[in-house]
Formats: structure tokens, C-alpha cells, sequence
């Protein structure tokens, strides 16, 4: 069953603690993106990558961290540096071929909840 | 800069009435068009995607979409609305530019209620 797999579904952090978001997708898509999704703010993007061992910052990537080590795979790091965590976090990817890197859609993951406590 | 505008926050129909959710944008050069719609808790499902040609696009679930460049919109609609369809929808847009990088720049989302 193909498509884009984040884990866990639910996660609280405590003050000060780092926490990582799990992303997997077995689309064969180049690539992956994270976005925050916060109340009446649609989504901002976090990081994105289009290749493996290659990633760019979005609009808001202070107090994040990413890594793309492999092509199915784009953990996102909430450090102790990003003040205020709580919210939606959804992870993407899309095909990224030359050529065809606007016109595509971008498929998404069922999302991570992040609370703080 | 290129962004992505939904000018309300709530669209109110009638089950088997038509309906419409806006979206305007500004980007420079051709734009790509995207719709998605988000049920309470759950991901992003993609709708439908203008790139070029027939100014209509026909997507999933009986919704299509007018591309519209003068007005530099691109309304989501629908003939007959059905109460399954109330959710949250996201206009999009990628635009080409230097970095070509796929960026999707989302619009601040539209929640769609349908009474019965």
C-alpha cells in the first residue's frame, strides 16, 4: 500500500525536550517537505528537500531540524529552541524531475499532533 | 511575493445547493493551481490541479475549478453540494522563479459547511 506514513499520530513534549517526527514514504517521490499547520494560519513550510543529503530551510525553520539520509525518509527534529511547538505537523512529497517539479501534486501524511505539557 | 489568498473563513450551504469556495492569488509568471481538502485530524487529500489549457478543471468527488487569469482566481466549485463534503479546503499554488524549488504556497484554508 503505497503512500506517506508519519508516526506517531499523537505527541507530547515537555518543556525543554527535543522530539522527533517520523516520516516514511515508499512513492519513490525526491521530494519531501515539512509544513506546521496552526489555526486560521493554513500551512507554513518548515523544511523541504529535494534529494537525498540535500535540505533547505522554509518560512519558519528556527528551532527545527531535518535530515535526509535516505530517499524514504525525512525526520523532522523539534529542538528545545522552538518556543511555542504545539501544533499540526504534516509531512509531503512529490515527484521532482526536471521538468516536472512545478506541475505535480504533493501527497500527504496523515499528520503528527505535538502538544506541550 | 507570491501568495495565496482565501478570502473567507466560512462557506455555509444547503445539502443539493451549489457551491463555491474562492481563492485568489499573486505570483509572478504562469501559475500552477492546486486544490486539497482536509477532514478534522487527518492530511491533506488532493482535489484538482490546473497547469495549462482548458480554464476548467474537473477533479475528485464532483468538484471542479475555474482558472480565471484576468481576475487571478481560481474558485473551487461544486453543483450539488452533499453534507459529506463539509471539511476544511486549502487553495495552492506553485509558481516558476529561479530557485524552482516546488514550493507549495497554501492559502489560509476555507471551512465548508453543509446542512442537511
Amino acid at each position: 500500500d503505497g503512500g506517506i506514513t508519519q508516526s506517531p499520530k499523537y505527541l507530547f513534549r515537555k518543556e525543554g525536550q527535543n522530539v522527533t517526527l517520523s516520516c516514511e514514504q515508499n512513492l519513490n517521490h525526491d521530494a519531501m517537505y515539512w509544513y506546521r499547520q496552526d489555526p486560521g494560519q493554513g500551512l507554513r513550510l518548515i523544511y523541504y528537500s529535494q534529494i537525498v543529503n540535500d535540505f533547505q530551510k522554509g518560512d519558519i525553520a528556527e528551532g527545527y531540524s531535518v535530515s535526509r539520509e535516505k530517499k524514504e525518509s525525512f525526520p523532522l527534529t523539534v529542538t528545545s529552541a522552538q518556543k511555542n511547538p504545539t501544533a499540526f505537523y504534516l509531512c509531503a512529497s512529490s515527484i521532482s524531475l526536471p521538468g516536472r517539479r512545478l506541475n505535480t501534486e504533493a501527497f500527504f501524511g496523515q499528520g503528527t499532533r505535538l502538544t506541550v505539557v | 511575493a507570491q501568495s495565496v489568498a482565501q478570502p473567507e473563513d466560512q462557506v455555509n450551504v444547503a445539502e443539493g445547493n451549489p457551491l463555491t469556495v474562492k481563492c485568489t492569488y499573486s505570483v509572478s509568471g504562469n501559475p500552477y493551481l492546486f486544490w486539497y481538502v482536509q477532514y478534522p485530524n487527518r492530511g491533506l487529500q488532493f482535489l484538482l490541479k490546473y497547469i495549462t489549457g482548458d480554464n476548467l478543471v474537473k477533479g475528485s468527488y464532483g468538484f471542479e475549478a475555474e482558472f480565471n487569469k484576468s481576475q487571478t482566481s481560481f474558485h473551487l466549485k461544486k453543483p450539488s453540494a452533499l453534507v459529506s463534503d463539509s471539511a476544511l479546503y486549502f487553495c495552492a499554488v506553485r509558481a516558476p522563479g529561479s530557485s524552482n524549488t516546488g514550493k507549495l504556497i497554501f492559502g489560509q484554508g476555507t471551512t465548508l459547511q453543509v446542512k442537511p
